[in-house]
């Protein structure tokens, strides 16, 4: 059957340490991966995205690696701040355009 | 703000009333999804649509549920006799197609069924 799974419910890191997050998926061949985060009430917020033929994206300390073979998306917060504290989604397409399919989530807790 | 809005962002109904979600995408954008959130769920997909046309909607119930997105106005999603199963947070995300894949959410509405 086809699954996307975020191994960890819930991850909590010390302020300053690198936060990794992975997302495995099954019997799915994507186009793209996305990696969103949900504070409590709210919609989701699109972070990175990262394609099928790319290796690593970045965004100021936001990293987002993307293995095929192992079928496997890592997502890592560098310097992580307590203000980093969120769920973090992780979603695949298996063409462009259509409906993304989610993870259920796992959420970061950063102490001071 | 340019970003996705959706209203109201708080519905109660009662089991058997109807409930409309409406949701305006951000400025440029003709592509709508709607998704729905139950507690201690994933986010699941429900329907796509471009202005007047559906174009997926394997993720809706067969029943009571239906969505369209008109020439002009925004995209309406309707709920049709409710039941305390439809109690959820519903999303709206809106992207510009062609080259750019990336989905922007609006904040949500919760449904309560009473």
């Amino acid at each position: 059957s086809q699954k996307i799974e975020q191994n960890s419910e819930a991850l909590n890191i010390q302020e300053g340490k690198t936060a990794t997050l992975t997302c495995n998926y099954t019997n799915y061949s994507p186009a793209y991966l996305q990696w969103y985060r949900q504070d409590p009430g709210r919609g989701p917020v699109f972070l990175l995205l990262i394609r099928e033929n790319e290796k690593e994206k970045r965004k100021e300390r936001l990293k987002v690696t993307f293995d095929t073979t192992l079928k496997q998306s890592l997502f890592h917060i560098t310097a992580s701040q307590p203000a980093d504290s969120a769920t973090y989604l992780c979603a695949l397409a298996t063409q462009a355009g259509t409906a993304l399919i989610f993870g259920k989530g796992t959420t970061l807790s950063v102490s001071s | 703000n340019a970003g996705v809005m959706q209203n109201p962002r708080h519905l109660v109904r009662r089991r058997g009333q109807e409930a409309r979600l409406r949701c305006s995408p951000m400025k440029g954008h003709s592509h709508v999804y709607w998704y729905r959130q139950l507690p201690e769920e994933g986010l699941k997909f429900m329907v796509y649509l471009q202005k007047e046309n559906i174009i997926d909607e394997s993720g809706m119930p067969k029943e009571r549920f239906s969505a369209e997105f008109p020439k002009e106005g925004p995209s309406i999603l309707r709920i049709q006799q409710v039941v305390r199963g439809d109690s959820a947070a519903y999303f709206c995300a809106s992207s510009s197609g062609g080259g750019s894949y990336e989905q922007y959410f609006g904040p949500g509405t919760r449904l309560t069924v009473t």
